[in-house]
């Protein structure tokens, strides 16, 4: 069965302080792996499609890696507006949507 | 307007009524989304048009009947709802069906409490 598990479910860190996170993925055949950003009392913004194993994308101080299990967001020197949950979801062959349960950040100034 | 757009944005209805959620895309894009969004719960699909063709009805309940009379409209009529429906629902839209890698893009969704 596809589906997507994010961790960790909360993450809170210091502003400046880099960390990355997690969301592992079984999928039948992987069409796309997708990052979301998702503020409170709003739909979620997408950030990226990944598409194959070693691929990166970056935005602003986001990067998101994609191995053939696993994708990591890493955040580095975060600012406080960079707090909200943080979905992950993967497009199956089936052009099926999984998503996460989210990992909520919150950064302190 | 740009994006995704639903209203209305809060809704509290008792379990008798009847009422409508609204979503409008201004994407140009083939397929749109009905999702429910529940506390600590993954992004559960509702309903899929493509093209204005429903393609997917995902085991949802009856009280719940989209309508989507064009590619960049799409509604969610509600009745006798159970309070266990209360969620953010969420419209999103897609380019088409099926593109590879092609992203959701949702609207801010519709809060809605059932008393």
């Amino acid at each position: 069965e596809d589906q997507v598990t994010q961790s960790p479910e909360a993450l809170r860190l210091q502003e400046g302080e880099s960390s990355s996170l997690n969301c592992s993925y079984t999928v039948s055949g992987l069409r796309g792996l997708f990052w979301y950003r998702q503020d409170p009392g709003k739909g979620p913004e997408f950030l990226f499609t990944l598409y194959s194993a070693g691929e990166e994308k970056e935005k602003e101080r986001l990067k998101a890696t994609l191995t053939k299990k696993e994708s990591f967001l890493h955040i580095t020197a975060p600012k406080p507006e960079d707090s909200a949950t943080y979905l992950c979801a993967v497009q199956n062959t089936g052009n099926q949507f999984y998503f996460g349960t989210g990992t909520s950040l919150t950064v302190i100034p | 307007e740009t994006g995704v757009t639903q209203t209305p944005r809060h809704l509290v209805m008792g379990m008798t009524n009847k009422k409508s959620l609204k979503c409008e895309q201004h994407l140009g894009h083939n397929a749109m989304y009905w999702y429910k969004q529940s506390a600590k719960k993954p992004l559960e699909l509702m309903f899929v048009y493509s093209l204005e063709e429903r393609v997917e009805n995902n085991s949802v309940p009856s009280r719940f009947s989209p309508e989507c009379p064009n590619s960049s409209h799409l509604f969610l009529h509600l009745h006798t709802l159970q309070p266990e429906d209360s969620a953010l629902y969420l419209c999103a839209s897609s380019q088409d069906l099926g593109r590879v890698g092609s992203p959701l893009h949702f609207g801010n969704g519709t809060r809605l409490t059932v008393t």
